[in-house]
């Protein structure tokens, strides 16, 4: 079964904290989204990764194709990044649909 | 550039009726995805339009249809509505269905719908 699991579900920080959000998934992928929802429910996609390490500003996305397995780290935390963060995949084979990790509720404390 | 469109913002219908939600994707994209998010399921993939057809579907049954017109706005419907279809649901555009590590998708706002 094509499954996509996330952790933390929920986390908590103190402003200027090292954040890790952790995905893995059950078969291999043709691609892996972080996607990141603000209360009101509007969707920004943040990265899009087939292999190796993308950056962006304070937010850094990896993934390692042999243990089927991304991180998404903030660095420096920031209020402004509380939201709900989720991993999307396309499973090899499934053309273009997207399975969705059930989300990290992250909130950053001043 | 504006981004995706989604309209209405909010819905309010009740059990058997039908609803249309729309979508108006970024100017010179040609896919549009559907997604339907819940506290129950998450985010769960509805189905995928290119060039006015449809080229994937999720695990919804046949009362959640949708279509893409030639200037690429898609609609989405659903028939006889249910308690358990009250969601949010999100539509994304993307430049084209090319290679999967090329896309980047843009999402649109939402539509709240709530069956009563």
């Amino acid at each position: 079964k094509n499954e996509v699991e996330q952790s933390p579900q929920n986390l908590t920080a103190q402003e200027g904290e090292f954040i890790t959000i952790n995905c893995s998934y059950s078969v291999g992928i043709s691609a892996l989204h972080w996607l990141q929802q603000h209360p009101g429910g509007g969707i920004v996609s943040l990265f899009m990764l087939s292999s190796g390490k993308k950056k962006h500003g304070r937010l850094i996305a990896t993934i390692n194709i042999q243990e089927k397995h991304s991180s998404l780290h903030i660095t420096a935390s920031h209020p402004r990044d509380s939201a709900v963060y989720i991993c999307a995949v396309r499973f090899s084979g499934s053309a273009r649909q997207l399975t969705f990790g059930s989300g990290t509720q992250l909130t950053v404390l001043p | 550039k504006a981004g995706v469109t989604q309209t209405p913002r909010y819905l309010i219908k009740t059990r058997g009726q039908q609803v249309t939600l729309s979508c108006s994707p970024i100017s010179g994209h040609r896919s549009v995805s559907w997604y339907q998010q819940t506290p129950g399921q998450g985010l769960q993939f509805l189905f995928e339009y290119f060039s006015e057809t449809q080229r994937n579907k999720g695990n919804f049954p046949g009362r959640f249809s949708g279509r893409q017109f030639s200037n690429s706005r898609s609609e989405m419907n659903v028939s006889t509505l249910e308690l358990g279809d009250s969601a949010l649901y999100l539509c994304a555009s993307s430049s084209s269905p090319g290679a999967a590590s090329a896309e980047k998708l843009f999402f649109g706002s939402g539509t709240q719908l709530s069956v009563l």
